[in-house]
This record gives C-alpha cells, structure tokens and sequence, in this order.
C-alpha cells in the first residue's frame, strides 16, 4: 500500500525551465493538497483541490499551476522556474473535507539555479 | 490573515530532561493537529485535538488545547534519542476546507 507517491524525488533547474512535480494516491481520498517547506517557516499551502474537478489557492500560489487529473492524481506545475522557488515540496491527502490528518508522500527537493 | 505561531523554533536537551513547544493562533481554531517530521523524511500526524481544554497523552507526549481554543502545546516528558524531529502544529479554521495552516515548527534535538 503506497499511499502518497510523489515524482521526482529530486530536480535541478535552471531559471526560466519548466516542469511538472507529480503526485498520486491510492487512498480514494477526496481532498489533495500542494505544500512547499523552507527552513524555519513551516509548510506553506500552494494550492489545494477539495475534489476532484475543483482547485483552490492556497497562501502562496504565485508562479504555479495546478491540474486535478482525476481523483488520484494531483500535479503542480512550475511554468518558468524562479530561484525563490527552491523548496522541498510535499503533496498530502485526506479522505474528505472534515477534520481528518493529512497523510504525506515523501517529498520533491526541488533546486534552481 | 490566519496565522500560527509556534515556539520555539530550536530546543537542545539532554536525554531524559522535559521538552515543550507552545503554539499560537491569531484567531480561535476549529481544531488543532501535531505532527512529527523526522530528519529528511516527511510530516506524519500525531494527534489531534477539537474541544476546547482538550487533554490527550500518548505515552511520554501530552497534547493540550487551550480554553479559548486559541492555543496548543505539545509537552514530552523524559525525551529519548527517538523523539528527535521536528514538530508541527497545524491549525484548522472554521469553514470545513479541511485546510490546515502550520506553525514554523520547533526542532529538537536530544543528546545521549
């Protein structure tokens, strides 16, 4: 049992490159959610898809861009890279919109250069 | 906006002495989840707690949620070398987004 899976496990770009971090889960949850870590300020929320067919930002949405391909899958994109953007980024999902823990996939570390 | 603060940011203890973080939100939350992210790993959920002067245990760990539902500490008594993470409140607001904003964190470090 999987649970969160997330692609590339690592990435260096250079600025102005694109490219498109890949998560999937195998938990039929509802809810999916896109978060970067920067040191000493937690995890900050991109973007978030209550179901599948809806997307919402979230607190820092500037420079990305989301798809909810279907109900598994959930994919953040990055349409020309920004150094401010280097980050460890995580996808989480939950069963539904109610007070439930957010389960994580393993993370994207993500360098531009 | 909605803001968690978490305090504070770095502790160092010695195996066996107490450890808490506090957390802070500016406005009063539905809810309050933990979690513990270890060294290059990911956040895993802890605990979490929904009424107000909510007190939870596990083992060592003790979770408390303020009478105003304004604020959270996590205590843990006698750490181990295992405890060692860092440790993440998240807040949930009224609103049933299921979204959570997260604290900054408090990283511990445990020394033998």
């Amino acid at each position: 049992n999987a649970g969160v899976t997330q692609t590339p496990k690592f990435q260096v770009l250079k600025t102005g490159q694109s490219m498109t971090l890949q998560c999937a889960q195998d938990m039929n949850h509802n809810s999916m959610y896109w978060y970067r870590q920067d040191p000493g300020m937690g995890l900050r929320l991109i973007y978030y898809s209550a179901s599948e067919g809806t997307t919402d930002k979230g607190e820092v949405p500037n420079g990305y861009n989301v798809s909810r391909l279907n109900k598994r899958e959930f994919s953040l994109r990055l349409e020309s890279a920004a150094p401010s953007q280097t980050s460890v980024y995580f996808c989480a999902s939950i069963e539904s919109l109610s007070n439930q823990p957010q389960h994580f996939g393993d993370g994207t570390r993500l360098s531009i250069l | 906006g909605q803001q968690v603060m978490q305090i504070p940011q770095y502790q160092h203890v010695q195996e066996g002495e107490d450890f808490t973080t506090y957390c802070n939100s500016s406005t009063t939350l539905s809810n309050i989840q933990w979690y513990k992210q270890r060294p290059g790993g990911h956040p895993v959920f802890l605990i979490q707690l929904v009424k107000s002067g909510e007190v939870k245990k596990q083992k060592r760990l003790t979770f408390q949620f303020g009478e105003a539902k304004k604020n959270s500490s996590l205590h843990i008594t006698a750490t181990q070398t295992t405890d060692v993470g860092t440790y993440f409140c998240a807040g949930g607001f009224s609103g049933n987004t299921g979204k959570l904003i997260f604290g900054q964190g408090t990283t511990l470090q445990v020394k033998p």
